[in-house]
């Protein structure tokens, strides 16, 4: 069982928006500024596409944005696209014994 | 452009040992803290261990500690992963990853390796 809680699946219509939810705890989200999302697309690594709960590498789409409140994190795609297809994940510093904690991931679908 | 390039991986039986290394490129390594990152066959990503960038600090997940030890060698830009007594639950694909910055705490990857596969089984 994952550390990070996410939907197993969400899905959209191409040119919507969907938010995908990350629930955590005070040991993770809750404590920290340290949430980071990528996107996996099947048989490649995975993408940082943010970090630090709201700030986007370079060359990364601002159709991808993020926020937290409390225990939980939330990452929006806005216009979707074919390609936004594939797993994401949400990870972040944890003070457990162990340092870094993801999600189980969330498949998202663009009908 | 930076490059991760792991290598190493195999079949192995339980309670056996494998050594995996990750060679880098394009970016200098050493101000670079390195983790390993896996991902079981149809699951999700699971974080294994990290290193700082001068070596003296490591950090390992429960379900590894004690059995998996990860160095670096920054003389030859390199990470690896020692993993001993090797069971069924540590088959996955085992990703080399940087993290983001060299500068302040950083709990994010930025580059990612295309991984090794290990498989555990008798």
């Amino acid at each position: 069982q994952s550390a990070l809680t996410q939907p197993a699946s969400v899905s959209g219509s191409p040119g919507q928006s969907i938010t995908i939810t990350c629930t955590g705890a005070p040991s993770d989200i809750g404590g920290f500024n340290y949430v980071s999302w990528y996107h996996q697309h099947p048989g490649r690594a995975p993408k940082l596409i943010i970090f630090d709960v709201y700030n986007r590498p370079s060359g990364i789409s601002n159709r991808f944005s993020a926020s937290k409140s409390g225990n939980t994190a939330s990452l929006t795609i806005s216009g979707l696209q074919a390609d936004d297809e594939g797993d994401y994940y949400c990870s972040s510093h944890t003070t457990t014994t162990t340092l870094v904690v993801f999600g189980g991931g969330t498949k998202v679908t663009v009908l | 452009q930076v490059q991760l390039v792991e290598s190493g991986g195999g079949v192995v039986q339980p309670g056996k040992s494998l050594r995996l290394s990750c060679a880098t490129s394009g970016f200098r390594f050493a101000p670079y803290g390195m983790h390993w990152v896996r991902q079981a066959p149809g699951k999700g990503l699971e974080w294994v261990a990290g290193i700082s960038y001068d070596g003296t600090k490591t950090f390992y997940a429960d379900s590894v500690r004690g059995r998996l030890a990860i160095s670096r060698d920054n003389s030859r830009t390199s990470l690896s992963l020692q993993m001993n007594s090797l069971r069924v639950d540590d088959t996955a694909l085992y990703y080399c990853v940087r993290e983001g910055r060299i500068v302040g705490a950083t709990y994010f990857f930025d580059s990612w390796g295309q991984g090794t596969l290990v498989i555990v089984s008798s």
